[in-house]
């Protein structure tokens, strides 16, 4: 079966530091990888998703990046975090050969705290 | 632009009530819905979806309704427990968008035993 792994579960981090988010997927080969955030009394927003190794497309500009260094691995990180980069990062993926009959699954997610 | 809008935050409900959380969305391309269900400091677990090609999925205490022409899907929970007391999302896919989700907000169902 799939699973999918995220660390660290939490993270406090100050202004200006870097970040870096790591997620791994198990069970699978050339899935779709996604990022999500959760920031405070908001929804989950799509940040950046890959279809393949180096291949990532970017939603929203913003002070992150993601990087995808192989098949299973989808990383997320910052140069300087800002306090707005405070939230819940979840990291999902998808079965390409099922993207139109299965849902996402998700990750238990990172929560940062940036002060 | 909030493509997919939950206007109630929070809803409170009995015991074994139903529970009708609501859902309504602007884009004419989304062609798959679906339901989440987040407790605090996890990720969404997956409840049920919907194809736009339907009007109505069902699984157990869950069923979920889409009114394409009102742009509007809910989810009902029948009986409600208190185990179901979560935040719920709700989540559409645009067709051909290699499965980026658009959230809406979410709504904070509390079930009083």
């Amino acid at each position: 079966s799939q699973t999918i792994h995220q660390w660290p579960a939490t993270l406090v981090q100050p202004v200006g530091s870097p970040l870096s988010l790591e997620c791994t997927v198990e069970g699978t080969s050339n899935p779709n990888l996604y990022w999500y955030r959760q920031a405070a009394g908001r929804g989950l927003q799509l940040l950046f998703y890959s279809v393949g190794i180096g291949q990532i497309s970017s939603e929203v500009p913003q002070n992150l990046s993601a990087s995808r260094p192989q098949d299973r691995q989808f990383i997320l990180s910052s140069k300087k975090l800002l306090l707005s980069d405070s939230g819940f990062y979840l990291c999902a993926w998808t079965d390409r050969g099922r993207l139109y009959t299965s849902p996402l699954p998700f990750g238990n997610g990172t929560r940062l705290t940036v002060t | 632009d909030q493509q997919v809008k939950q206007n109630s935050p929070s809803l409170s409900v009995q015991e074994g009530r139903i529970s009708i959380l609501n859902c309504d969305y602007t884009n004419s391309m989304f062609d798959y819905f679906l339901w989440y269900k987040k407790y605090p400091a996890e990720g969404p677990t997956f409840l049920i979806s919907i194809s736009s090609i339907k009007d109505k999925n069902e699984d157990g205490r869950f069923t979920v309704f889409l009114n394409k022409s009102a742009k509007h899907l809910s989810l009902h929970i029948v009986p409600s427990q208190p185990g179901d007391s979560a935040v719920y999302f709700c989540a559409a896919r645009e067709r051909g968008s290699n499965y980026k989700l658009t959230f809406g907000k979410g709504t904070l169902l509390t079930v009083n035993p």
